[in-house]
């Protein structure tokens, strides 16, 4: 399977931990985002890198969140002190820009956080 | 980014053919329409995006008409396996904006 994957599938802790969730983007595209997504609502954008680069954050990232993607392969992305709060399905994408206009991200399976 | 409005949810039976319409009045010139479908548990899957006119591949076909300012999902011969919530995007594709979902389509499909 050549997907987007995501480690790991299902993550539980207590409130105040820092959990850390890994990505594997398809391996020949060099744009990778981050998505937040809860009940009964669409995924949310958090964070974009164009290869190792982090290009734009969203407002939803405080600063308990921080993602990295070093050589612009897989990418990490840690929420520290965690809150009830973040209880979420933490979703990876990713694409190749070489059309820009027509670009269009693969996701991966996502990561159900739980903080109790 | 342009917003789309799209119904909350919608119900049919297996073998029907199902069209969902989204309506994004401020699409821009160089928006397209691209259509996503998740299923519980994962991660949404393409489906099919378009421009205008007409596009169809082997899962579904897009109809955009002249003005732009709507487009209909065209599932057909639905069945089961396709209850999923299906979301309708308008935009460049992704960048640093990444993709404005609303909160879809909830179709369910009954035997």
């Amino acid at each position: 399977d050549t997907g987007v994957s995501q480690d790991p599938r299902h993550k539980i802790t207590k409130r105040g931990q820092n959990v850390t969730f890994r990505c594997d983007p398809i391996s020949e595209h060099n744009r990778l985002y981050w998505y937040r997504q809860t009940l009964g609502q669409g995924p949310e954008f958090l964070t974009y890198f164009q290869n190792e680069a982090q290009l734009e954050k969203s407002r939803l990232l405080s600063d308990r969140f921080s993602a990295e993607r070093p050589k612009g392969s897989f990418s990490t992305l840690e929420i520290q002190r965690t809150e009830q709060g973040d209880s979420a399905m933490y979703l990876c994408a990713s694409s190749w820009d070489r059309d820009r206009v027509r670009e269009t991200q693969y996701f991966g399976p996502g990561t159900r956080l739980l903080v109790l | 980014l342009a917003k789309t409005t799209q119904p909350i949810s919608m119900d049919s039976y297996e073998g029907q053919e199902v069209n969902i319409t989204c309506s994004h009045n401020n699409i821009a010139t160089n928006d397209y329409i691209t259509w996503y479908q998740q299923f519980p548990s994962q991660g949404p899957r393409f489906i099919i995006q378009g421009y205008k006119t007409k596009v169809t591949n082997e899962v579904a076909s897009l109809f955009i008409p002249a003005d732009r300012k709507s487009s209909t999902l065209s599932l057909p011969r639905v069945s089961l396996s396709d209850t999923a919530v299906y979301y309708c995007l308008v935009g460049s594709g992704g960048g640093a904006d990444g993709l404005t979902f609303g909160k879809g389509t909830h179709l369910i499909i009954q035997p």
